[in-house]
This record gives C-alpha cells, sequence and structure tokens, in this order.
C-alpha cells in the first residue's frame, strides 16, 4: 500500500525539543523528495521543509529555519523533522507529504505537536 | 513570497449545483506549479488538480481546474454532498504557499 505514515507528536513546554518522523511505503523511496507542512488548530496550511531524493538539497520556511532540521535515511524509509526550541506558535498538526510535479501527491494522516506550558 | 487569496472564504450551495472557487496570487505563478487540495475535517488534504488543469489520479471529472498567470479556478460541476468540506489552492514557488481556503456549505 502507498502510503506515507507521521509520527512522534505530542505536548511539550515551550522551549523544549520534539522528532517527527515520517516512514514511508509502497512506492520508491529515494526517488522521491518530502515536505513538511503544518496546520495550526482550525486554521490554514503552512509548508514547513523539504528535503530532496537523497537528502543533499534542504529548504525551510522563514517561521522555522535556524530551529527546525530535516533529514532522511533511505535505508529505513524515513524522514525526521527534528524541532528545536519550540514555541506556541509552533502547535499545529504536522503532515508529512511526498513532492510530485509541483505539488504534493501523497499526505501522511498528520502528527499533533501541542507547545503549552 | 507569492501571496494566494482564495474567494469566496465560505460557498453556499445545493448539491447538484455548479461550484466556481478563484485563487488570486500577488504575483505570476507558472500554471505547472498550482494545486488545489480537498480537506475533510480530521483528514490530511487530498490533490485535486495540480498544473493548474490536471486532474489527479482517481479524482471525479466533475472537478475542473483552470486559469494562468495571476487568476485560477476551480470548478465542480454537479456538487456531490461529499464535496461539502474546504478546498486550498497551492503554489510551489520559493517559498511554497497555500491559499487561506474555501469552504463549501450546504445552503
Amino acid at each position: 500500500q502507498v502510503q506515507l505514515v507521521a509520527s512522534g507528536g505530542g505536548v511539550v513546554q515551550p522551549g523544549t525539543s520534539l522528532r517527527l518522523s515520517c516512514s514511508a511505503s509502497g512506492f520508491s523511496f529515494g526517488g522521491y523528495g518530502i515536505h513538511w507542512v503544518r496546520q495550526a488548530p482550525g486554521k490554514g496550511l503552512e509548508w514547513v521543509a523539504f528535503i530532496g531524493h537523497d537528502g543533499n538539497n534542504k529548504n525551510y520556511a522563514e517561521s522555522v529555519r535556524g530551529r527546525f532540521t530535516i533529514s532522511r535515511d533511505n535505508s529505513k524509509n524515513t524522514v525526521d523533522l527534528q524541532l528545536n526550541s519550540l514555541r506556541t506558535a509552533d502547535t499545529a498538526v504536522y503532515f508529512c507529504a511526498r513532492d510530485g510535479v509541483g505539488c504534493f501527491d501523497l499526505w501522511g494522516q498528520g502528527t499533533l505537536v501541542t507547545v503549552s506550558s | 513570497e507569492i501571496v494566494l487569496t482564495q474567494s469566496p472564504g465560505t460557498l453556499s450551495l445545493s448539491p447538484g449545483e455548479r461550484a466556481t472557487l478563484s485563487c488570486r496570487a500577488s504575483q505570476g505563478v507558472i500554471s505547472k506549479n498550482l494545486a488545489w487540495y480537498q480537506q475533510k475535517p480530521g483528514q490530511a488534504p487530498r490533490l485535486l488538480i495540480y498544473g493548474a488543469s490536471r486532474r489527479a489520479a482517481g479524482i471525479p471529472d466533475r472537478f475542473s481546474g483552470s486559469g494562468s498567470g495571476t487568476d485560477f479556478t476551480l470548478t465542480i460541476s454537479r456538487l456531490e454532498p461529499e464535496d461539502f468540506v474546504v478546498y486550498f489552492c497551492q503554489q510551489y514557488g520559493s517559498p511554497i504557499t497555500f491559499g487561506q481556503g474555501t469552504r463549501l456549505e450546504i445552503k
């Protein structure tokens, strides 16, 4: 089955860290870039980060640059997002999504990150 | 950064009617980089249209996309009950941005 499964969310305090993971199956993972997109409760979608198929190309949204780090392990079909120095504004459902032709053609179900004191 | 503005914010229609959703960009968007997504409550978005007018795999032909430059449209020709959810447009520039969404509600 072609799918992405996001995990690792939870409730954390401001200033702390969390590591999210996206596990892929059913397709040639090493041939695709992967994005993280987040959605604050009741809000719209915000692109967060991208990693190219071989891990050599990485991009971040201005709002997370310097705090979040994206990485991948093609031997395990996983992409991780390390979230450091978390803020209450980072509270959101985090989706991983496969890079398509100028779009996101496959999405994981999302994992909720809540930053609260 | 390209800002995408969707209108209307909420669209009230009846099943069987035609829906026209607008997405306007603050500067020109390459057509191949404009996509539309449908999001049902509690679910991840689903790709409907990419390249401004190409239907994604498995998407019914009642969904169509059009437009170029700064003005793009998603049309749903005959609304089914399951279509009354939220729709987002997205452009694949640097950075990638999304519109704020249009909620389609039953009149």
